[in-house]
């Protein structure tokens, strides 16, 4: 079974300062790769996700994230953050099934802080 | 996502009682996902749907039953709500079958408390 694993519950990062959320996935195959962000009291959105070919995918809101099969890793970047940016983040892997994912599982989050 | 919707999107009841979330999209997508939402465990799969006959178990499945009646509809009925299941629950729905490649798109969220 595929796993998510986020190290990281809460991270707290200065405006204009770069950002790396970690992710790393447990799948016995080639995964297909997300990032979901939720805005307090809002559903999830989209920033990117990783299928095939080039192992470095970008995103909407500047957002871009590098896929690592050796580390098994998918992390998120930014070069800099904005105080909109403050919500959670969330790595999901789903199952290759008929040509694309089937039901994601996800990592637990990381809640992003933005200190003025 | 207007494009998926959820009711009701808060809903507070007592133990014992049947619940039935709904969710709707005017996405024309062929799959759809019942999640729920914890504080600090993510989002766990409920059930899910790749056609209207093909219902199928998630992680999570125990006390809780689905219905694709349609589509565009899938339910979610907890026949017998408990306490333990009060959470945050997120339908989605995906586009695989169009070719480009299986983003589930979510709606807003019901929050569900059972007293």
């Amino acid at each position: 079974a595929q796993s998510v694993t986020q190290p990281d519950i809460h991270i707290t990062v200065s405006e204009g300062a770069s950002l790396e959320l970690r992710c790393n996935y447990s799948y016995g195959a080639t995964p297909y790769l997300f990032w979901y962000v939720q805005s307090p009291g809002q559903g999830l959105q989209l920033l990117l996700k990783y299928f095939s070919g080039d192992t470095l995918v970008q995103g909407i809101k500047g957002f871009e994230a590098e896929f690592k099969r050796s580390q098994s890793s998918f992390n998120l970047r930014k070069p800099s953050v904005h105080w909109s940016d403050a919500a959670e983040y969330f790595c999901a892997v789903g199952r290759r099934s008929g040509g694309g994912a089937d039901g994601l599982t996800f990592g637990k989050g990381t809640h992003l802080i933005i200190q003025p | 996502d207007a494009d998926v919707t959820q009711t009701p999107r808060n809903r507070i009841t007592k133990t014992g009682k049947r619940i039935m979330l709904e969710c709707s999209q005017t996405k024309g997508h062929d799959r759809m996902y019942w999640y729920r939402q914890d504080p600090g465990l993510g989002l766990r799969l409920i059930y899910y749907s790749f056609d209207v006959k093909d219902i199928n178990k998630g992680e999570i499945s125990d006390g809780y039953s689905v219905s694709r009646q349609a589509q565009a509809k899938f339910s979610l009925s907890l026949e017998s709500a408990i306490p333990n299941q009060t959470a945050l629950y997120f339908c989605a729905t995906s586009d695989l079958g169009t070719g480009i490649g299986g983003t589930q798109y979510f709606g807003p969220g019901t929050r569900l408390t059972v007293l």
